[in-house]
This record gives structure tokens, C-alpha cells and sequence, in this order.
């Protein structure tokens, strides 16, 4: 049950646009479409962004997208505002009917 | 709305239990499956354990196997996580999470605002 890669930073200026990338396995990202994308701002509890690769629940803006190709997922914010501003975390459903979840990444917003 | 409010966490010794529980309340509590996450201090999420809305399907992290228990009570709309033989690296904020579907699989929509377990001497 190794964790899924992030990269542990990644950084914008309001208005532009980034990516965070999540790798994983053919046994856990790339087997199934059950890749999750949660917000955590500093002393909150992590906020679903993101389910089942792509879907977005209500009320998140659809500045917030994602993706998947192979074993890598991706999520995408367009138009970043300051609030975005969080660690963002992928999950994944995993072959053996269990849950792993990346390392995190620290967004900044310059 | 749906809450989901943990309780039991605190300090405990090396080699001792504790019981943690999650009362949720806002949406259908058998219909769902739910999960425990947990998250030591300043760092990430890690997944600890799922279990579908009848008990059927019940995994867990290889971390917590063999020492830890998850169990439901939906006469009750409450969750819970027996934690024995507790380990200091076992120390973290301990999340009660709702899933979208009846088996853990579709992801987690709802998270409760975590109980803090330390494990120290």
C-alpha cells in the first residue's frame, strides 16, 4: 500500500492556471475510476473536490477540474483566487478493496 | 445537513486501548458505507478503515490489521474504531468519513472535524 506521488509544492499567481499530478499503480489509479481529490485548508477537515476522476460535487466551482491518463491523475484550477490557497490530496480505490491516498501538495498563491 | 461529530480520543499509554465513535446524523446512516482517515501531526492523510453499510465488506491498512476494529451500529447512526495495542506512531487526528455509496468505494463526501488520539508514556 505505497502512497500515490504528488509533488509537495506548486505555486500560481492569482488568475493563472496549475496542475497537480498524482502517480500511482495499475493497481490502484490506473485500475479504476475511483480516484478522489480532497482540499484541506490549515486546521480543517479535507473537503471532496473531486470523485470518481472527474466528477465534481455541488457547490465546488468548476474552475476545479481533473483528469486521467494511465496511472497518472490530474487536477487542474484555472482562475486561481487567494482561497485556494489549501494541501490538496488524491485517493485512490486499490486492488486489494483498500483506500490510498497521496503525500499532499501545498499550493501557494502569489 | 449531514455531521458527523467524533468522540474517545486522548492520551493514552503504549500497549493500551482506546474506542473512538462517530455519530452521524443528516443523511441515511445505513445506506452508506463509511471510513476512518487519520492524519499525524503536520503530516498527510492516511486511509485506515472502510466498511460497507451491512458490515459485509470491512478492510483495513495494513498499518492497523490485527489491531484495530471497525464496527457500525445503524440503530444507533453511529460508527466506531476499537483501537488495541496502540503504538506511538499511532498518534494523530482521527477523521470519521461518509462514503457516496453502500461498499467503501466511491469516495468520501463527508468528513467529520476529527479526535485527537496521542499514544505516549
Amino acid at each position: 500500500q505505497s502512497a500515490l506521488t504528488q509533488p509537495a509544492s506548486v505555486s500560481g499567481s492569482p488568475g493563472q492556471s496549475i496542475t497537480i499530478s498524482c502517480t500511482g499503480t495499475s493497481s490502484d489509479v490506473g485500475g479504476y475510476n475511483y480516484v478522489s481529490w480532497y482540499q484541506q485548508h490549515p486546521g480543517k477537515a479535507p473537503k471532496l473536490m473531486i470523485y470518481e476522476v472527474t466528477n465534481r460535487p455541488s457547490g465546488v466551482p468548476d474552475r476545479f477540474s481533473a483528469s486521467k491518463s494511465g496511472n497518472t491523475a490530474s487536477l487542474t484550477i484555472s482562475g486561481l483566487q487567494a482561497d485556494d490557497e489549501a494541501d490538496y490530496y488524491c485517493s485512490s480505490y486499490t486492488s486489494i478493496s483498500t483506500w490510498v491516498f497521496g503525500g499532499g501538495t501545498k499550493l501557494t498563491v502569489l | 445537513e449531514v455531521q458527523l461529530v467524533e468522540s474517545g480520543g486522548g492520551l493514552v499509554q503504549p500497549g493500551r486501548s482506546l474506542r473512538l465513535s462517530c455519530a452521524a446524523s443528516g443523511f441515511t446512516f445505513d445506506d452508506y458505507a463509511m471510513h476512518w482517515v487519520r492524519q499525524a501531526p503536520g503530516k498527510g492523510l492516511e486511509w485506515v478503515s472502510g466498511i460497507s453499510w451491512n458490515d459485509g465488506s470491512i478492510t483495513y491498512a495494513d498499518s492497523v490489521k490485527g489491531r484495530f476494529t471497525i464496527s457500525r451500529d445503524n440503530a444507533k447512526n453511529s460508527l466506531y474504531l476499537q483501537m488495541n495495542s496502540l503504538r506511538p506512531e499511532d498518534t494523530a487526528l482521527y477523521y470519521c468519513a461518509k462514503d457516496r455509496g453502500m461498499v467503501p468505494t466511491l469516495g468520501k463526501d463527508y468528513w467529520g472535524q476529527g479526535v485527537l488520539v496521542t499514544v505516549s508514556s
